[in-house]
Order: C-alpha cells, then structure tokens, then sequence
C-alpha cells in the first residue's frame, strides 16, 4: 500500500519569495507522484506529475518539483510566490492500482 | 473539451431526503472516480468505476450511498436518506486507460439541514 504525508498543513509566504511544499511518500512498488492545486470553490487541477526519466519535473505556474528516490520525497517549489498562488496543495501518489491516494493538503498564503 | 462536468454545483437539502448527484466525464475516459472533500476527512475515495463496471466500491460509507455508470458518458452519485454529517463537497474525476492523470470537475457542494 501506498501512503503520502504532507507535513506542513500550512505555509505562510510573502510576494515574491521562494517557497517549497515539503512531501513525503511510502510505497514498496514504483510510483507515480502528482501535485494538484485547489484554489478556493474549484475543483483540483493537476500542476505537475512525475511518470519517469528526468527527476526534476516542470509544472505549470512556474511550479517544479524534484523526485528524490532514496528520501522518497517529492517536495514542490517555486522561486517567487504571487498573491494569486494562495491555495490548497494537494500531493497524490499512484502505485499499482488504479487509486490516486492524497495527501492532506498544504495551504500556501501569500501576503503581499 | 468542456472537461469534467458536474451538476448541481449546490444542493442543499433537508434530513431525509434523497439526493443525487451527476457527473459527464471527459469524453473517451475510461475510469471514473467519485470523492468526498470535508475538512475532517480532507480528500476520500468513495468509488470508481472501469469501462462503466464499479471497481472499488470500499470508500462507500454506508448503504445509504449508491453509485451508477449506466453509460460511458454518465454517472450518479445517490444519497437516501441524506443526513447532516454527509454535508460535503463532492467531487467527480475521470482519467483515461493510457495515462495517469485524473481530471477532476468542479465540485458539488452539498449541505444536509
């Protein structure tokens, strides 16, 4: 079974400094890993996901994230945070089945 | 494509009564997924369904919950009776045989007075 734990429920930032949403995953199969972001009243939507190859992944938003296997981490990043990156982000892992499971979420709040 | 369409985007309903929720997935997915978002709770797998066949129904509450795909196009989400504590949003997703990504709609938020 997989598990994924985000540790931060919440992380307080101002404009234009950098930021990183900490996760961390637990699988004894290969996985994919998946950052979503939920703004507020919308439904999810998918910012990055790591399938294979480049460990370092590109999203949208200027959002990366970086696959490390051996801390089993999959930790996003961005340099400079804008008021509109206020939201809740979600990290999700997929094992061998079909199932995404979801971490609890990390609210990012950027003040200006 | 429209994506992921849900409907109603509100409900709100009385203990005891019945209510459904409906999802069209992004045409040519296969899988379908339906979630439940609360803040105790955070995100809950309820069901999915492969090919319009249920495959994990385990995240299904009670029996009071009951979910159909009798088409590639459609689903519903029921609740009978509905009561207070299943006030949530409710989610609907779709992904495609080949890829991985799942494509969620815009919610259905629900409230049981």
């Amino acid at each position: 079974a997989q598990s994924v734990t985000q540790l931060d429920s919440q992380v307080p930032v101002f404009e234009e400094a950098p930021v990183e949403l900490r996760c961390n995953y637990s699988s004894s199969v290969s996985v994919y890993l998946f950052w979503y972001v939920q703004y507020p009243n919308q439904g999810l939507q998918l910012l990055l996901k790591y399938l294979s190859g480049s460990t370092l992944v590109k999203g949208i938003n200027g959002f990366e994230a970086e696959f490390n296997k051996s801390q089993t981490s999959f930790h996003l990043r961005k340099p400079s945070v804008h008021i509109s990156d206020t939201a809740e982000y979600f990290c999700a892992v997929k094992g061998n089945t079909d199932k995404l499971i979801f971490g609890t979420g990390t609210r990012l709040q950027v003040f200006p | 494509d429209a994506g992921v369409i849900q409907s109603p985007r509100h409900e709100v309903t009385e203990m005891g009564q019945e209510v459904t929720l409906r999802c069209k997935p992004i045409s040519g997915h296969d899988y379908l997924f339906w979630y439940r978002q609360t803040m105790m709770r955070g995100l809950e797998l309820l069901i999915y369904f492969n090919n319009n066949v249920p495959i994990d129904d385990s995240g299904m509450p009670e029996d009071r919950f009951s979910a159909k795909m009798p088409n590639a196009s459609f689903s519903t989400l029921k609740i009978q009776p509905s009561e207070p504590r299943d006030s949530a949003v409710y989610f609907c997703a779709s992904s495609s045989l080949a890829g991985t990504t799942q494509y969620f709609g815009p919610g259905t938020r629900l409230t049981v007075l």
